[in-house]
Order: C-alpha cells, then structure tokens, then sequence
C-alpha cells in the first residue's frame, strides 16, 4: 500500500515571500502521478498542480511550481510571490495508475498561513 | 462548466439515526469517488464508481454505509445508524477517464452527530 507523508503541519510566510512544502511518498510502483490540493476554509478541494512520474520535467503553474525527485520519492510543492488567498490547507495525494480505479491517497496536510 | 454539486451543506443528526448525502458530477464524468475526510486529516476513499459499477468499496463500512450510483450519473450515501465517530467531511469528486485522471471535488457536506 501506498503512504504519502507531509512532514510540516503548519507553515507560515510572509505576503510576497516564497514557501515550500515538503512532500513523500512510498511506492513500489513506476507508473504513478502525484497532486497538489489546496483545501481552503470553504473546504472545496481545488487541484493546484500534477506530475506524472514519467516526466523528468518539474510541473509549473504560475506561481506553483513542483520539485519531483522520483527516486528520493519526493514532491515538494513551492508557493512564489504568496498571496493572502493562498492561505489554505494543502495536501499531497499519489495516484498509482496501475491499479484499478485510480484512486488517491492523501497525506495529512500543511496548513499554510500567508501573513500581510 | 460547471462543477460537483453536493447537498446538503451541514447535516447534524443524533447518534443511531440515519442521512443522505447527494453528489451530481461534472457533466461527463464516468467515474464518482466519496470521501470521507476527520478533522486534521487528509480525505479517505470510501467508494469508487465507474459509470453505474462499483470499482472499489474496499474501505465503506457496509454494515452502516450504502452508496450507489443509479444511471450512472448522481449519486448518493447513506448512513444508517450514524454513530459519532462519522462526524466528517464527506467529499465527493469526480473524473474523466483514465486519460485524464484528475478528480475535481464538490464543496462537501459537513456532518455532525450528536
């Protein structure tokens, strides 16, 4: 079975600064992709970036951009130029395409505060 | 295009009684995931459907929690009896395909019992 870790249980950073979340994972698999939620207080699950773990290329998404290290089985996520709307919990998840259903696992989050 | 819709919002209910949960997907989208997500944690797949199927119910506690998935589009989960360790999130998320896996999510319904 898959884990998904998340080492930081609550960062803070200052409006404009850059923060970097800390992600890992255990798998036994090759063929797999790796997410980035973002959970704010309204607590809707809005996808912030994906990898597939065949592409050496690291993801970006405007401000979001990933670190993927496939064989330290790592994915760190960093938040440049933060914003007060990126405040939020933010959660890992592995999808192990191999298996049927594509289902997710999560890790536990990082609750991310962006301070003024 | 509009996103997962899901009802209620908040539920509170006293222990032993039963509730409803309804989710519509992104218009679509064959498979539908419930999630049932504590507070402090990360969500945890309860059931998985694709079209009218179930693909994976491996996690849903059978002896209170029923899901199913009629005509392949909405879809509901019911708890009956509640106990009050089944105060959560329940999420509900949906996806395309295998060509494009990503699960978009609903707003979720807060449950609490009493």
């Amino acid at each position: 079975a898959q884990t998904v870790t998340q080492s930081q249980p609550e960062m803070s950073v200052q409006e404009a600064e850059t923060v970097t979340l800390s992600c890992t994972y255990d798998t036994s698999e090759n063929n797999y992709y790796l997410f980035w939620y973002k959970q704010p207080p309204s607590r809707q699950m809005i996808l912030v970036i994906r990898q597939e773990a065949y592409k050496q290329q690291n993801a970006t998404e405007n401000r979001f951009s990933v670190n993927f290290q496939k064989a330290a089985k790592s994915f760190s996520l960093k938040i440049s130029d933060s914003q007060l709307g990126d405040t939020a919990m933010y959660f890992c998840a592995f999808m192990n395409t191999a298996a049927a259903g594509n289902k997710l696992t999560f890790g536990g989050g990082t609750r991310v505060l962006v301070k003024p | 295009e509009a996103g997962v819709a899901q009802s209620p919002r908040y539920k509170i209910i006293e222990k032993r009684q039963s509730v409803a949960f309804w989710c519509n997907p992104i218009s679509g989208h064959a498979t539908l995931y419930w999630y049932q997500q504590i507070l402090g944690q990360g969500p945890k797949l309860l059931i998985q459907f694709q079209n009218n199927g179930v693909v994976d119910d491996s996690q849903l506690p059978k002896d209170r929690f029923s899901a199913e998935r009629l005509k392949g589009v909405d879809s509901t989960l019911k708890i009956q009896p509640a106990k009050l360790e089944d105060s959560a999130v329940y999420l509900c998320a949906s996806s395309f395909g295998t060509s494009a896996p990503e699960q978009y999510f609903g707003p979720g319904t807060r449950l609490t019992v009493t």
